[in-house]
């Protein structure tokens, strides 16, 4: 079972938007909808952003959305933000009951 | 709202057992969701370790799944992890996190070191 692969790092501007993939495969982010996003800070424990591919819990500002295509899955965070800067991770139901995450991309606001 | 704590010790002897427990609050953990364990090792990523059901009813990450055992206690409202032949490589922060079909949410977590 492989980690979902996401690029290391991703960077932007205050008020630009940055784009973060998160490609799995047909057994995982291909085969299911449920694809969840999280953000963490250095030493805190992940904070959930975005759920079932494009759902927004309460309180998550609406500059983060998702979205998927085949066996990728996406997180944009349009006008970034100082605030915005940290790690964040995919995760997708991978079948038989088990679920797989993202190798996490960290974001850097310029 | 909904808390969650994990307990025990954060050392561990290598080829010793590890043993963590998740104190839930503000919902029953005979609710309709799943509670499952996470780690994520010293500057790596984050790994699904394994849940379980109210009914007891358990699955695991199937490179875990000969070493590892989650319980829960509904009188006390808890869940628990035995992690048993443990490595360095099992060194990590230690959380736990409702599940249902994401993780929300999730304990502060615990940092568990493997070392003799």
């Amino acid at each position: 079972q492989s980690a979902l692969t996401q690029p290391r790092s991703v960077s932007g501007s205050p008020g630009q938007s940055v784009t973060i993939s998160c490609t799995g495969s047909t057994t995982n982010v291909g085969a299911y909808r449920f694809v969840s996003w999280y953000q963490q800070y250095p030493d805190k424990a992940p904070k959930l952003m975005i759920y079932d591919v494009s759902q927004r819990p309460s309180g998550v500002p609406d500059r983060f959305s998702g979205s998927k295509s085949d066996n990728t899955a996406s997180l944009t965070i349009s006008g970034l933000q100082a605030e915005d800067e940290a790690d964040y991770y995919c995760c997708s139901y991978a079948g038989n009951f088990t679920y797989v995450f993202g190798s996490g991309t960290k974001v850097s606001v310029l | 709202q909904v808390q969650l704590q994990e307990s025990g010790p954060g050392l561990v002897k290598p080829s010793g057992t590890l043993s963590l427990t998740c104190t839930v609050s503000g919902v029953s953990i005979t609710s309709n969701s799943w509670w499952s364990w996470v780690r994520q090792s010293p500057g790596k990523g984050l790994e699904w370790i394994g849940e379980i059901y109210k009914t007891g009813t358990t699955n695991y990450n199937p490179s875990l799944k000969s070493r590892v055992t989650i319980s829960l206690d509904k009188s006390r409202n808890v869940f628990s992890l035995r992690l048993r032949s443990m490595t360095a490589a099992d060194t990590a922060v230690y959380y736990c996190a409702k599940t249902v079909s994401r993780f929300d949410p999730w304990s502060q977590g615990t940092l568990v070191t493997v070392s003799s």
